[in-house]
C-alpha cells in the first residue's frame, strides 16, 4: 500500500484553516470492519505524537481543532484556525495492512507560518 | 503514561553495526502491545523500520529485512535494534515507539550517525 500525501509544503497564515490529503493505494478499511488510519505531528524540539487514529478519533489531549476525515482511499486532515504551536510536519499512516510490504508513512507534510 | 528512551552509541562506522536500546518506563513492556522501530534521515520523512511483541514475534520493513534485528529483554523492560552493514544511508534519527496503542508514544529520538 502506498500512501501519498499533498501538499508537501503547507504555508499558513496565523488564525487560517489547513487541510492535508492523504491517499491510499488500496482500501484501508479492515477486514473488522475499521479503518487504521493514523496521521501525527512532528514538532521542532519535541517527540513525536499520534493525533488521530482510526480516521477521525483525537488522540487524549489533542485539541479540539484538529479533525480526521474520510474512508476508503481518501483522507484528510484539518486544522480549523493555525496557531503558531501548530509548525511541525504532517504524516499519515495506515495500520491495516500489517506488517507493511512497502513504506507505511506518507510522504509527510511541512507546515509553516506564512 | 509510558516514557520511553532510546540510548547507544551515536557514531558508527561504515560497514559496522548500529545498536539501540529503547528503556520502557511506566508501564510494561510484556503488555499487548507492538513496539516499534522508526528513522528519520535528514531532509526525509518517517520510515518504518519493524516492530516486536512481548511474545518474541517481530514484522520488519522488507527493504531492511536482511540488515535488522528487534530483540526484546522483559527482564529489563526493553527492547533493541540492531542493523548491520551500515553505510551514510542510515544516517538518521532513530526512534522507538508505540505506533498504534491508546495512547500512543515515542521516545525522544535518537541521532545516529554513520561515518568513518
Amino acid at each position: 500500500v502506498v500512501m501519498t500525501q499533498s501538499p508537501l509544503s503547507l504555508p499558513v497564515t496565523l488564525g487560517q484553516p489547513a487541510s492535508i490529503s492523504c491517499k491510499s493505494s488500496q482500501s484501508l478499511v479492515s477486514s473488522d470492519g475499521n479503518t487504521y488510519l493514523n496521521w501525527f505531528q512532528l514538532r521542532p524540539g519535541q517527540s513525536p505524537r499520534r493525533l488521530i487514529y482510526q480516521v477521525s478519533k483525537r488522540d487524549s489531549g489533542v485539541p479540539d481543532r484538529f479533525s480526521g476525515s474520510g474512508s476508503g482511499t481518501d483522507f484528510t486532515l484539518k486544522i480549523s484556525t493555525v496557531e503558531a504551536d501548530d509548525v511541525g510536519s504532517y504524516y499519515c499512516m495506515q495500520g491495516t495492512h500489517w506488517p507493511p510490504e512497502e513504506d507505511t508513512f506518507g510522504q509527510g507534510t511541512k507546515l509553516e507560518i506564512k | 503514561q509510558v516514557q520511553m528512551q532510546e540510548s547507544g552509541p551515536g557514531l558508527v562506522k561504515p560497514s559496522g553495526t548500529l545498536s539501540l536500546t529503547c528503556t520502557v518506563s511506566g508501564g510494561s513492556i510484556s503488555s499487548e502491545i507492538w513496539w516499534s522501530w522508526v528513522r528519520q534521515p535528514p531532509g526525509k520523512g518517517l520510515e518504518w523500520i519493524g516492530e516486536i511483541h512481548h511474545t518474541g514475534n517481530t514484522n520488519y520493513n522488507a527493504s531492511l529485512r536482511s540488515r535488522v534485528t528487534i530483540s526484546i529483554n522483559k527482564s529489563k523492560n526493553q527492547f533493541s535494534l540492531r542493523l548491520t552493514s551500515v553505510t551514510a544511508a542510515d544516517t538518521a534519527v532513530y526512534y522507538c515507539a508505540n505506533l498504534v496503542g491508546l495512547p500512543s508514544d515515542w521516545g525522544q529520538g535518537f541521532p545516529v550517525t554513520v561515518s568513518s
